[in-house]
């Protein structure tokens, strides 16, 4: 069974705070590692797909990283702010091509 | 807006009834996608057509049936649905079959069987 597990599950940060949160996958026979912003009655929105070990990919303050070796992935928020709130779910690729999901982090960003 | 529709927004169905969910993109994507998200569960992909053949069906029950007409159009059809059957249910599409190409998701159809 190939799990995905996100943490923290949920995380409530004042504006002008800098979060981050882990994805631990599988290490072996992987492909690709997704992030996923989900906002409260929106779609889900792609915010990254990486495929290299150590790769580091970055969209204004949210930059993530990742370690394939050890099957994990870092999101970072810099200076979060309201509109950060969402739910950041990451899911794995491997190699039967599905993509599997983890449970989600949900951020709630105070102002 | 992701250019990945569904409809309905909200269903409530009772267990003997008949009903379809659908998913429409005009992305050009070659690949649609049904995922079921039950509450306090991470999203559980159902079934994955790649041009137009279904090429997974993650063991989902046969009261689901999903049908894709052309490679813009995909519907869940849903048939004597159970109460655990309640869940939002999410339609995405991506270029390609994934891997390495992101996927874009519709909003969802809230399912309620009643």
């Amino acid at each position: 069974i190939l799990n995905v597990e996100q943490s923290p599950q949920s995380l409530h940060v004042q504006e002008g705070d800098s979060t981050n949160f882990t994805c631990s996958f599988p290490s072996s026979n992987f492909y690709a590692l997704h992030w996923y912003r989900w906002e409260t009655a929106k779609s889900p929105e792609a915010l990254f797909v990486m495929t290299l070990n150590g790769d580091e990919k970055k969209k204004g303050r949210i930059s993530a990283t990742l370690n394939t070796k050890e099957g994990y992935s870092y999101l970072y928020i810099k200076g979060s702010q309201p509109e950060d709130s969402a739910t950041y779910l990451c899911a794995f690729s491997g190699n039967t091509g599905k993509l599997i999901f983890g449970q989600g982090t949900t951020l709630q960003v105070k102002p | 807006e992701t250019g990945v529709t569904q409809t309905p927004r909200h269903l409530v169905m009772g267990m003997t009834n008949k009903k379809s969910l659908k998913c429409e993109q005009h992305l050009g994507h070659n690949a649609m996608y049904w995922y079921k998200q039950s509450a306090k569960k991470p999203l559980e992909l159902m079934f994955v057509y790649s041009l137009e053949e279904r090429v997974e069906n993650n063991s989902v029950p046969s009261r689901f049936s999903p049908e894709c007409p052309n490679s813009s159009h995909l519907f869940l059809h849903l048939h004597t649905l159970q109460p655990e059957d309640s869940a939002l249910y999410l339609c995405a599409s991506s270029q390609e079959e994934q891997r390495n190409t992101e996927a874009f998701f519709g909003q969802g159809t809230r399912l309620t069987v009643v």
